[in-house]
């Protein structure tokens, strides 16, 4: 069965920090990658994803992602956080042959002011 | 754009009764998906329809979860009976034909006590 590993539960760090959150996942075969948040009392949401072309990608809010397809993994980063990136941030993925979305079990992140 | 729109928003139940959720996807989308949200975990998929047939439901729990797409649009997600461990959040999510992104809902909170 494939699943997907986020490294850290709870990520705890001040404005203008770099962030990077780590996933990977266990499948072999071609997949989709995808980066989705929730912020405080609102639904999940898409951040960025991958299907092909360009590994490093580019989503909303200044996140970005890099696909490394000999390490499994899709990490997000953000150069300098906001109070506002406070949510918590769900990786996942579909194999390209059926599209069953697998998520990660979430890293919350809490930015200080 | 109207986003998915589902209720009702909280529930709270006792062991042993019947529940009930429903669920209006973006307009157009062939594809509407329910996934099961555990404290501290990531969404699990319970069931995938396109346009009303299931596509996938090996993850849900037949013998007391059920869901139906009448008419290819809305979709009611139905559990009897409950179980204390059915607490949990419930998403709808709908998107075009895959693997388009998915786009979800603000989720029911059911409680059972």
């Amino acid at each position: 069965a494939q699943s997907v590993s986020q490294h850290n539960h709870h990520v705890i760090l001040s404005e203008a920090a770099s962030l990077e959150l780590g996933c990977n996942y266990s499948y072999g075969g071609t997949v989709n990658l995808f980066w989705y948040v929730q912020y405080p009392g609102q639904h999940l949401q898409l951040l960025l994803k991958y299907f092909s072309g360009d590994p490093l990608v580019k989503g909303i809010k200044g996140f970005e992602a890099e696909f490394i397809k000999s390490k499994f993994s899709f990490n997000l980063r953000k150069p300098s956080v906001q109070w506002s990136d406070t949510a918590e941030y769900f990786c996942a993925v579909t194999r390209s042959n059926d599209y069953k979305l697998s998520f990660g079990a979430g890293t919350t992140v809490t930015v200080r002011a | 754009e109207a986003g998915v729109a589902q209720s009702p928003r909280y529930k709270i139940i006792e062991k042993r009764q019947s529940v009930a959720f429903w669920c209006n996807p973006i307009s157009g989308h062939a594809t509407l998906y329910w996934y099961q949200q555990i404290l501290g975990q990531g969404p699990k998929l319970l069931i995938q329809f396109q346009n009303n047939g299931v596509v996938d439901d090996s993850q849900l729990p037949k013998d007391r979860f059920s869901a139906e797409r009448l008419k290819g649009v809305d979709s009611t997600l139905k559990i009897q009976p409950a179980k204390l461990e059915d607490s949990a959040v419930y998403l709808c999510a709908s998107s075009l034909d895959p693997p388009e992104t998915q786009y979800f809902g603000p989720g029911t909170r059911l409680l059972v006590l």
